[in-house]
């Protein structure tokens, strides 16, 4: 399985913009699919979208479309997930997880990482 | 917008048997949605049970098992054990890389 390690806790202003990487070792990510998910404190989870490490190629929820972008540098294995405009509603932590190609599930999670949004 | 539901709770015995399920507010479930189930615990990430509707992942014990009841997926426990008390959440594939997770489930041993 793929190991994530993620980038640690961000504390951000209403308006700002927030960058979260997700660094994976042990296997070529040539076959995986990386998806990042969150969860608001003392709620669900909630699925934001996918990024194709090998391609660039990703899709997006449509709560967050137009105010997230994922992207990878394969020189590194890192995979970025960056949230713009933010408000308090987008305090929560965030998790990457890796998808191995078709099988539609989420094999291997991140630790998370705690984002709050406060003025 | 697609709406997955799923019981808000549910309480168990030790050593009984409790099925949650995990439905859409319009239409049914079926295996093309490739049901998958996640276990997690407060402070924890999530961790994979179940995948492709009834395929265990590695090292999950075979008290857990998934399946498709009438319009829905389920993930059964039988036989449940203390820590298997925590939220468990369904994840359906809608097509076209869009996934939608369940409102979770929150379950009691005791």
């Amino acid at each position: 399985q793929v190991q994530l390690v993620q980038s640690g806790a961000e504390v951000k202003k209403p308006g700002a913009s927030v960058k979260v990487s997700c660094k994976a070792s042990g296997y070529r990510l040539t076959n995986y699919h990386i998806h990042w998910v969150r969860q608001a404190p003392g709620q669900g989870l909630e699925w934001m979208g996918i990024v194709t490490p090998s391609s660039g190629a990703t899709s997006y929820a449509q709560n967050f479309r137009g105010r997230v972008t994922m992207t990878r540098d394969t020189s590194t294995t890192t995979i970025y997930m960056e949230l713009y405009s933010l408000t308090s509603e987008d305090t929560a932590v965030y998790y990457c997880a890796s998808e191995y190609s078709g099988t539609c599930y989420f094999d291997s999670w991140g630790q998370g990482t705690l984002v709050t949004v406060a003025s | 917008q697609t709406v997955v539901t799923q019981e808000p709770s549910f309480s168990v015995s030790p050593g009984g048997t409790v099925t949650l399920t995990c439905g859409l507010t319009s239409g049914s479930v079926s295996t093309s949605y490739n049901p998958s189930w996640y276990q997690q615990t407060p402070g924890q990430a999530p961790r994979s049970l179940i995948y492709s509707t009834n395929t265990r992942s590695s090292g999950v014990p075979d008290r857990f098992s998934g399946s498709i009841l009438g319009n829905k997926a389920a993930l059964t426990i039988t036989g449940a054990q203390a820590d298997d008390e925590s939220d468990y959440y369904c994840v359906l594939y809608l097509g076209s890389g869009i996934y939608v997770f369940g409102t979770g489930t929150k379950v009691t041993v005791l």
